[in-house]
């Protein structure tokens, strides 16, 4: 167990529709990733955070959006959801800031959009 | 792109039997890592390899690098069932991407009984 959670394990939104999904860090972890996998993909960086403020961001349109607390807890925001936001949504953490090599991740969102 | 790529897209062995899974990417890197990826689900670090290094072993685990020619292998000896899963090999990025991990893939290992 890499102590990383996220919530809910599952969820099925309408096209057009806003999603929240949630990520709880171990304490101290004060890096956050958000990581988009589609099916049969390898997961693709969608942007980081550290000590509550974005630092980086993939090629991926502002509609996704972030937010990390000060309880080691994140949320990724997706606005205007669109068939292809169906994918896996994985967050993954770590100790020590950006640099640090080692991120553990969580079992991840299934998120389909209809 | 620093995205590594793997080789095969898919493997099919038998127990006891050595995998060998291939990846190669663009850019030069700091490190590059492999993770397992069990049905879909989160992500399992099994191993980092960084740019000055030429091998690392981990219990049935070998990893290889070689940056001239922007390639890396992992074998898992004496395999499995249990090793059934899709293995991803991630380049780290520097500079203005740091902490950045840019995955392949996958290779889609199957292990029969």
């Amino acid at each position: 167990e890499t102590g990383v959670t996220q919530s809910p394990t599952h969820l099925i939104k309408t096209r057009g529709q806003q999603v929240t999904l949630r990520c709880s860090s171990q304490s101290g972890h004060n890096t956050v990733s958000w990581y988009q996998q589609a099916l049969g993909q390898g997961p693709q960086f969608i942007f980081q955070y550290y000590r509550e403020e974005e630092n980086g961001r993939g090629n991926f349109p502002p509609r996704f959006s972030g937010l990390q607390f000060p309880n080691y807890s994140s949320e990724l925001n997706v606005n205007a959801l669109e068939l292809d936001d169906s994918a896996l949504y994985l967050c993954a953490s770590k100790l020590g800031g950006i640099s640090q090599e080692t991120q553990y991740f969580g079992p991840g969102t299934r998120l389909l959009v209809l | 792109s620093q995205q590594g790529e793997e080789d095969p897209q898919a493997l099919s062995i038998q127990e006891g039997e050595n995998a060998t899974m291939n990846c190669s990417y663009k850019t030069s890197i700091n490190n590059l890592q492999w993770y397992r990826q069990n049905s879909g689900r989160g992500l399992v670090h099994l191993i980092l390899i960084r740019s000055n290094e030429r091998e690392k072993h981990s219990g049935r685990l070998r990893v290889t690098l070689d940056t001239s020619k922007k390639s890396s292998s992992l074998l898992i000896t004496a395999s499995r069932a249990a090793d059934t899963a899709s293995y991803f090999c991630a380049t780290w990025g520097g500079g203005s991407t740091l902490g950045r991990l840019y995955f392949g893939r996958g290779t889609q290992l199957t292990v029969w009984p």
